[in-house]
C-alpha cells in the first residue's frame, strides 16, 4: 500500500493563481481531511469528508475549495491565491468508525509570493 | 468545545534523560487519545493512542503514555531520549460522542542535546 500520496511536494505560486493540491489514498477510508500547519498554530482543519460526494468545512476554509468524486481522491483547490495562504498543507485519511487514527500524506510546502 | 493543551511548545533534554511531555483535554467525557510525531519536514504518524482498557499504553520506539481521568491527562513519557527523538510532538482527541474529528493540540518541539 502507498498510504496516502500528495502531490506536488513543493510550489510557488504568484498572488493571485489558481491550483489544485492533490491527494489520494488507498486504504479505502471514508474519511479525507485538508490541514494546514503554521508555526506555532498548530494543524488546523480546512475541509473533510466523510465519504463520496460527501464534504464539509473545517475551521479555516475561506479560499480553499474540495471536491471528493471517489472515495480515493481529495484535491484541495486554492481559487486565488493569496500570500497569507503560504504554509505546509497536508491530507490525512481515516476510518470514521470511533477511535481510528489519521494516517497522513508528506505534506505540500506552498509558497504564495 | 473540547480543546487539548499541550503544557511547553519546547522541551530540552539530554541524551539519556526522562523524556516528559504534557497533554490534557478538556471533556466531562473521556474522548479517544493519541500522540503523533512529526520529524523534520515529513507528515505525523501515531506513536500510540487509548481507546479503552488498560490505562498505560505502550507505542513505537519506547514512548508510552498513561489515561488518567481524574485528572483529564494524557502525558506521554520516554524513560531515556535518543538523538532521534527530536521530533515535535501532538497530542489529539477525537471525543468520544460518536464523531471522528481530530482535534490537535498546538504541538510540543523536543530538542534532544548530547
Amino acid at each position: 500500500n502507498a498510504g496516502v500520496t500528495q502531490t506536488p511536494k513543493f510550489q510557488v505560486l504568484k498572488t493571485g493563481q489558481s491550483m489544485t493540491l492533490q491527494c489520494a489514498q488507498d486504504m479505502n477510508h471514508e474519511y479525507m481531511s485538508w490541514y494546514r500547519q503554521d508555526p506555532g498554530m498548530g494543524l488546523r482543519l480546512i475541509h473533510y469528508s466523510v465519504g463520496a460526494g460527501i464534504t464539509d468545512q473545517g475551521e479555516v476554509p475561506n479560499g480553499y475549495n474540495v471536491s471528493r468524486s471517489t472515495t480515493e481522491d481529495f484535491p484541495l483547490r486554492l481559487l486565488s491565491a493569496a500570500p497569507s495562504q503560504t504554509s505546509v498543507y497536508f491530507c490525512a485519511s481515516s476510518l470514521t468508525r470511533g477511535g481510528n487514527e489519521q494516517f497522513f500524506g508528506p505534506g505540500t510546502r506552498l509558497t504564495v509570493l | 468545545a473540547q480543546s487539548v493543551t499541550q503544557l511547553g511548545s519546547h522541551v530540552s533534554v539530554s541524551e539519556g534523560a526522562l523524556v516528559l511531555l504534557r497533554c490534557n483535554y478538556s471533556s466531562s467525557v473521556p474522548p479517544y487519545l493519541f500522540w503523533y510525531v512529526q520529524y523534520p519536514n515529513q507528515g505525523l504518524q501515531l506513536l500510540l493512542k487509548y481507546t479503552t482498557g488498560a490505562t498505560l499504553v505502550k507505542g513505537i520506539n519506547g514512548f508510552e503514555a498513561e489515561f488518567k481521568k481524574s485528572e483529564t491527562s494524557f502525558h506521554l513519557t520516554k524513560p531515556s531520549a535518543h538523538m532521534s527523538d527530536a521530533a515535535e510532538y501532538f497530542c489529539a482527541v477525537i471525543p468520544n460522542t460518536g464523531g471522528f474529528k481530530t482535534i490537535f493540540g498546538a504541538g510540543t518541539r523536543l530538542f534532544v542535546k548530547a
